[in-house]
């Protein structure tokens, strides 16, 4: 059974810094690896996905690295902001009926 | 605009009783999904739907019941025999049969125990 940790459980960090968030996943037969931003109180918002024969995927401020071998992936936000704020969840996708398996998130403060 | 729409917002439910979610998306996705999120612990996949008329359990899919009638749109009712239902659910719907597109979400339900 999949099983996915995500460290640190929570962060606050000052307006303009580099951040690093981490992934770990027990099974390393994944198709693929979401990560998600939840605002309070809201759904999910896709950020990035990476294909299990990728590497890394950008978007903007954020990139995200996958290393399956060692069943680990990491966010990377540059330069973060107020409107970062929120948690951040990873999800490996595996097994039948396109299933992901999501972390506890790590939930992110910006401050001015 | 394409998305997932979920009501409502907010449900109570009332010893005994069964309640339903509703879920509609107009992305022309053939996957549908609900899960279940409670504090301090992921989200846990309750069913999907790959397919209109069909249907497959979750990790936690006692205590719930879900149809899938029409593409758009895959209902998840909560009975009775669910003893603590008091949780916010998210839909999420995805193109399916490819492992290279990603899910998309609702803004979820919010249900509670009167």
């Amino acid at each position: 059974k999949q099983e996915v940790t995500q460290i640190p459980a929570a962060l606050s960090v000052p307006e303009g810094e580099n951040l690093v968030l981490n992934c770990s996943f027990t099974d390393s037969a994944i198709y693929n690896l979401q990560w998600f931003r939840q605002d309070p109180g809201k759904g999910l918002t896709s950020l990035l996905l990476i294909q299990s024969s990728q590497r890394e995927q950008t978007s903007g401020r954020l990139n995200a690295s996958l290393d399956k071998s060692s069943g680990r992936s990491t966010l990377y936000i540059a330069a973060s902001q107020p409107g970062d704020s929120a948690t951040y969840l990873c999800a490996p996708l595996g097994g039948g009926g396109n299933k992901l398996t999501f972390g506890t998130g790590t939930q992110l403060k910006v401050e001015l | 605009d394409g998305g997932i729409t979920q009501s409502p917002k907010y449900l109570f439910r009332k010893e005994g009783q069964n309640v339903t979610l509703s879920c509609e998306q107009n992305l022309n996705h053939d996957a549908m999904y609900w899960y279940r999120q409670d504090p301090g612990q992921g989200l846990r996949l309750i069913y999907y739907s790959q397919i209109v008329n069909d249907f497959q359990k979750g990790d936690i899919a006692e205590g719930y019941s879900v149809s899938r009638e029409k593409k758009e749109s895959f209902p998840l009712t909560v009975t009775s025999a669910q003893k603590n239902p008091t949780a916010f659910y998210l839909c999420a719907s995805s193109i399916g049969g490819v492992s290279n597109q990603p899910q998309h979400f609702g803004d979820g339900t919010r249900l509670s125990i009167l």
